[in-house]
């Protein structure tokens, strides 16, 4: 069966310092990835979104980027961080498909002081 | 583009007591549409989806929703709420000529009064 890992479960990172966040699809080959940001009472924002290896879209201006080094890693990544990227970050997978779903991890808290 | 609005930011029930949580979309043809819930500090988990067939669909944890075309409506039910059923609900929708990209709507928190 199909699983997915996102690490770590919580962050406490300064100002200014970088961030990477790791999300890993076990069981499929070919996902389509996603990164979500959930902040406090504003729902659901989608990041970015992969459907390959090194094929990243994003989905709006921010302080942050992805990579997909391997078929089933998605990594969420910046240089230097900003308060306003603290939030709770979500990393999802599908199948080719939108009427599949996506299967979500179980999240990433960020706080940024 | 597609569009989902989740009309109750929040909703009080009482245990026991029936559910309804309200998902209105805004897309032209037939959309794919999904039910998630979310504990807090969890992922989201899939309760149910609809893409195609029999407009009323069953999910898990005795959760069902109905897709109703003419009022572009995919609302959730439950007969009798427990209290574990607290947390937030989101809806979300999909379409093949959109690729693979789910929106989702804004969700509803549900509480639970014993």
């Amino acid at each position: 069966s199909q699983t997915i890992h996102q690490w770590p479960a919580t962050l406490v990172q300064p100002v200014g310092s970088p961030l990477s966040l790791e999300c890993t699809v076990e069981g499929t080959s070919n996902p389509n990835l996603y990164w979500y940001r959930q902040a406090a009472g504003r729902g659901l924002q989608l990041l970015f979104y992969s459907v390959g290896i090194g094929q990243i879209s994003s989905e709006v201006p921010q302080n942050l980027s992805a990579s997909r080094p391997q078929d089933r890693q998605f990594i969420l990544s910046s240089k230097k961080l900003l308060l306003s990227d603290s939030g709770f970050y979500l990393c999802a997978w599908s199948a080719s498909g939108a009427h599949y779903g996506y299967t979500f991890g179980s999240g990433t808290r960020l706080t940024v002081v | 583009a597609q569009s989902v609005t989740q009309p109750d930011i929040h909703i009080t029930v009482s245990e026991g007591a029936s559910l309804e949580l309200r998902c209105n979309y805004s897309y032209g043809a037939t959309p794919y549409l999904f039910w998630y819930v979310q504990s807090p500090g969890q992922g989201l988990q899939l309760l149910l989806k609809y893409f195609s067939g029999d407009t009323l669909v069953q999910g898990i944890k005795g959760f069902e929703a109905e897709f109703k075309r003419s009022q572009s409506s995919f609302n959730l039910r439950k007969p009798s709420v427990h209290w574990s059923d607290a947390a937030e609900y989101f809806c979300a929708v999909g379409a093949r000529e959109y690729g693979n990209k789910l929106v989702f709507g804004a969700g509803t928190i549900l509480r639970v009064k014993s």
